[in-house]
């Protein structure tokens, strides 16, 4: 079975603060990619990446960045949190099909 | 643009009922489709696709989907709801390998 893992399942943190969400991938996977879910709005696609150390902007990049050093692990970064990110955020990764780790929930206070 | 469209925001079903979770697509697009399903406080969880072949599809926990290209759907179904299934659908559609995606439907099985 694929197996998608991210570093948290919850997670407070305060407004201006650097926040690092991490994601592993065990299968191999060259496409990744991260969402945020917020009701009413569905999956909004944030960046993704086709391979190590590449990355493209999704729908919604701003106020965030991403890191893909090695193919089995993509980070999403905050660069200064703020409440408007708070949300539930999605890693996934796909070679025919999209699969999904468990999803951090984050406050920003 | 690409869309995908989930038009009921939620569905309420009598356990032992057949459900039906509707999704209409993009034409635009290539009719690769999947749904998934996501149990609360939880990441999405695969459950069907539909590529090429058969239009009928079958999935995990009993589900299965129609493809039916005139009418450019894709609706979720199953025979006998279970309270269990209780959670929010996604149907998504494939473009350049991102997925366009529905936003969601919620079913709520009544015992």
């Amino acid at each position: 079975d694929v197996k998608v893992t991210q570093s948290s399942r919850y997670l407070v943190k305060r407004t201006g603060e650097k926040v690092f969400l991490e994601c592993v991938q065990d299968m191999d996977h060259e496409n990744m990619f991260w969402y945020r879910q917020d009701p009413g709005l569905g999956l909004r696609l944030i960046y993704f990446s086709y391979d190590v150390k590449m990355k493209e902007k999704g729908d919604i990049p701003e106020g965030y960045s991403v890191s893909r050093e090695k193919k089995e692990r993509f980070s999403l970064i905050l660069e200064s949190a703020s409440t408007n990110q708070t949300s539930m955020y999605l890693c996934a990764s796909r070679k025919e099909t999209q699969y999904f780790g468990p999803g951090t929930r984050l406050l920003v206070l | 643009a690409q869309s995908v469209a989930q038009p009921e925001d939620q569905v309420n079903v009598a356990e032992g009922n057949p459900l039906t979770v509707k999704c209409t697509y993009s034409v635009s697009g290539n009719p690769y489709l999947f749904w998934y399903v996501q149990y609360p406080n939880r990441g999405l969880q695969f459950l069907l696709k539909y590529i090429t072949g058969d239009n009928l599809v079958k999935g995990s926990y009993g589900f299965e989907a129609e493809f039916n290209k005139s009418q450019t759907s894709f609706h979720l179904k199953k025979p006998s709801a279970l309270v269990s299934d209780s959670a929010l659908y996604f149907c998504a559609q494939d473009s350049n390998y991102q997925l366009i995606w529905g936003a969601g439907t919620k079913l709520i099985i009544k015992p």
